[in-house]
C-alpha cells in the first residue's frame, strides 16, 4: 500500500525559512516523479513543483519560482520542499502526491500539513 | 498559461439524482484532464484521467467525457457519499493546473 507522510509544517513569519519532508513506502520510490500540491484555507488546489524520480529535472509554478525547491533523497525514499522567503500567501495544507507515470496527473496523495505564515 | 474553469462552482442535488459538473480549458489539452474529488479535512482523490479512464476502485456511477477545451464529470446515481468538492485538473508542457471546484450539496 502506498503511503505518502508529509511533516515539517508550522508557524513561520513572513521572509522566513521553512523545510516540509514527505516520507514514502509501498512503492519503488526513485521509479516514480513527485509533486507537492496546496491547498490554501477554504480554496482550491494549487500546484506547486514536480521533480523526477532521477531528481534530474525540476518544475515550478510561477508563484513560488525562486523562492521553493524541490529535492529527494532516494535513499530515504523521502521528498523536499524548501521554502524561503516565505509570504502571507503562502499559508496553505501542503500535499505531497505521486505524479502518474504519464506525468499528466497526480495519483496518490499524503494527507497533508499546515503551513502558516503570519506576523 | 493554461486556465480551468468549472461550472458551476456550487450545485445543490438529492441522493439519486444525476449529476454533471462542467469544466473548460482556455486552449487545447487534448485529453490530458483528471478529475478529482475530495471531503473536508481530507486530500484529494483521484476518479477519473486521460478525459474518461475510471481510475481503479472508483465506482462506475462517475464518468468523464470530452476532449480540448470541454469536458464534463457524470455522477450517474448520486450516492450520500458523493457529498464533496470535486476539482478538475489540466496537464500541458509541464505545468499542471486545476480548476477553482465544484461543490456538491445535499438539496
Amino acid at each position: 500500500e502506498v503511503q505518502l507522510v508529509e511533516s515539517g509544517g508550522g508557524l513561520v513569519q513572513p521572509g522566513g525559512s521553512l523545510r516540509l519532508s514527505c516520507a514514502a513506502s509501498g512503492f519503488t520510490f526513485s521509479s516514480y516523479a513527485m509533486s507537492w500540491v496546496r491547498q490554501a484555507p477554504g480554496k482550491g488546489l494549487e500546484w506547486v513543483s514536480v521533480i523526477s524520480g532521477s531528481g534530474g529535472s525540476t518544475y515550478y509554478a510561477d508563484s513560488v519560482k525562486g523562492r521553493f525547491t524541490i529535492s529527494r533523497d532516494n535513499s530515504k525514499n523521502t521528498l523536499y520542499l524548501q521554502m524561503n522567503s516565505l509570504r502571507v500567501e503562502d499559508t496553505a495544507v501542503y500535499y505531497c502526491a505521486t505524479i502518474s507515470s504519464g506525468w499528466t496527473y497526480f495519483d496518490c496523495w499524503g494527507q497533508g500539513t499546515l503551513v502558516t505564515v503570519s506576523a | 498559461d493554461i486556465q480551468m474553469t468549472q461550472s458551476p462552482s456550487t450545485l445543490s442535488a438529492s441522493v439519486g439524482d444525476r449529476v454533471t459538473i462542467t469544466c473548460r480549458a482556455s486552449q487545447s489539452i487534448s485529453s490530458w484532464l483528471a478529475w478529482y474529488q475530495q471531503k473536508p479535512g481530507k486530500a484529494p482523490k483521484v476518479l477519473i484521467y486521460k478525459a474518461s479512464s475510471l481510475e481503479s476502485g472508483v465506482p462506475s456511477r462517475f464518468s468523464g467525457s470530452g476532449s480540448g477545451t470541454e469536458f464534463t464529470l457524470t455522477i450517474s446515481s448520486l450516492q450520500p457519499d458523493d457529498f464533496a468538492t470535486y476539482y478538475c485538473q489540466q496537464y500541458n508542457s509541464y505545468t499542471w493546473t486545476f480548476g477553482q471546484g465544484t461543490k456538491v450539496e445535499i438539496k
